[in-house]
């Protein structure tokens, strides 16, 4: 069974860092692009990050490029999501999933539960 | 490539069809999916490559189109289908997402 569990969220300042973490089990995490997708309070879902199964590449929305880094570590399992510089608009529920092989083309298969950041002073 | 949902919300009862529209503001073959996410509920999903069924989603689900005019069907509407459901294409990246389509019981 494919679980996703993210981490890491929580009340941020302006300015600040946070690091999300998503840990994966159920498949081999490897072999499969990584994505992270964010939704705002009352609002629509909003494709964040990818990167890819084994070499790592990455692709970033225009609103967070140069701000987040997205990176995994095959050896546990986990996607990271490195965010700085956090604004009041990035507050919103981050959602981890696994991708049904490369994200392009093929899209989302499998989501996590979801954790709250939240940007505020 | 922006994603227009159409409506944004509707009303309906138990046992409707329902039909949700999705167009894109240019071509992407086949590459979009739809997913349903119930209040409080990380989405899930319905319909992949356009038309596609994922495995375990009722029947009653199916999925149209090609280009930029795409259609998610609800043959019978039951009561666990009221949430909200979203389109998100596929072919080029950022890979966005149609703004959302919320079913509520009539």
């Amino acid at each position: 069974e494919v679980q996703l569990l993210e981490s890491g969220g929580g009340l941020v300042q302006p300015g600040g860092s946070l690091r999300l973490s998503c840990a994966a089990s159920g498949f081999t995490f490897s072999g499969y692009s990584m994505t992270w997708v964010r939704q705002a309070p009352g609002k629509g879902l909003e494709w964040v990050s990818v990167i890819s199964g084994s070499d790592g590449v990455t692709k970033y929305a225009d609103p967070v490029e140069g701000r987040f880094t997205i990176s995994r570590d095959n050896s546990k399992n986990t996607l990271h999501l490195q965010m700085n510089s956090l604004r009041a608009e990035d507050t919103a529920v981050y959602y981890c999933a696994k991708c049904r092989s490369g994200c392009q083309f093929n899209g989302v298969d499998y989501w996590g539960q979801g954790t709250l950041v939240t940007v505020a002073a | 490539i922006q994603l227009t949902q159409s409506p944004s919300s509707l009303s309906a009862s138990v046992g409707d069809r329902v039909t949700i529209t999705c167009r894109a503001s240019q071509g992407i073959s086949t590459y979009l999916s739809w997913y349903q996410q119930e209040p409080g509920k990380a989405p899930r999903l319905l319909i992949y490559a356009a038309s596609t069924l994922q495995s375990g989603v009722p029947s009653r689900f199916s999925g149209s189109g090609s280009g930029t005019d795409f259609t998610l069907t609800i043959s019978s509407l039951q009561p666990e289908d009221f949430a909200t459901y979203y389109c998100q294409q596929l072919s080029s990246y950022p890979l966005t997402f149609g703004g959302g389509t919320k079913v509520e019981i009539k």
